[in-house]
């Protein structure tokens, strides 16, 4: 059964940052794409950032280039999301989600339950 | 960038109903790569459908994706009480992968 469990939320003060970690099982992690995806409160869907299995390719959003960072261990099957100079507009559920192939240009096949970053001072 | 635009917002009607929702792309969305995902209160997002019309593994099959091109339509044949959930469309033929804003679809 695949699982993704995120980590790493919490409350943070505008121009901070934060780390998010997702941890991975029951699938060949280093053989699938992964994503960032977040929803502000009461909001809809925004994707963020992607990483392939090897963690060689990365893609961002425009609304967070520059600022996060997304990146892999396929020796500990932990996807990671570093997010620097933190915004309130920033404040969201942030889940991690998997791609059904190796270089994640897809959809997003499975999802974590998400972490709440909140923004604020 | 795709826009998508979702119709209607929201969506009243009864267990045993016919659902019929609708994803308008701002231009063609390549390969017909467009997704639905469900999306229940306190829930991450479920995919349903992947490729415009192909079911996800574990989705019933009352559950039906069609379109091409800009226009996109997921159907639920006969509505189940744990069917009343927020529907998004997604596409991912093109970057950014964008998602529409989400049809409610709620209990009449």
């Amino acid at each position: 059964e695949v699982q993704l469990l995120e980590s790493g939320g919490g409350l943070v003060q505008p121009g901070g940052s934060l780390r998010l970690s997702c941890a991975a099982s029951g699938f060949s992690f280093s053989f699938y794409g992964l994503h960032w995806v977040r929803q502000a409160p009461g909001k809809g869907l925004e994707w963020l950032s992607s990483i392939g299995g090897s963690g060689g390719r990365t893609y961002y959003a425009d609304s967070v280039r520059g600022r996060f960072t997304i990146s892999r261990d396929n020796s500990k099957n932990t996807l990671y999301l570093q997010m620097n100079s933190l915004r309130a507009e920033d404040t969201a559920i942030y889940y991690c989600a998997k791609d059904p192939t190796k270089v994640a240009d897809y959809y997003f096949d499975y999802w974590g339950q998400g972490t709440l970053v909140t923004v604020s001072s | 960038e795709i826009v998508l635009t979702q119709s209607p917002g929201t969506l009243s009607l009864s267990p045993g109903e016919r659902a019929t929702l609708s994803c308008r792309a701002s231009q063609s969305v390549s390969s017909n790569f467009l997704a639905w995902y469900q999306q229940k209160p306190g829930q991450a997002p479920r995919l349903l459908i992947y490729g415009a019309s192909s079911r996800a593994t574990g989705v019933p099959d009352r559950f039906s994706g069609s379109g091409s091109g800009t226009d996109f339509t997921l159907t639920i044949s006969r509505l189940e009480p744990e069917d009343f959930a927020v529907y998004y469309c997604q596409q991912y033929g093109s970057s950014p992968r964008t998602f529409g804003p989400g049809t409610k679809v709620e209990i009449k």
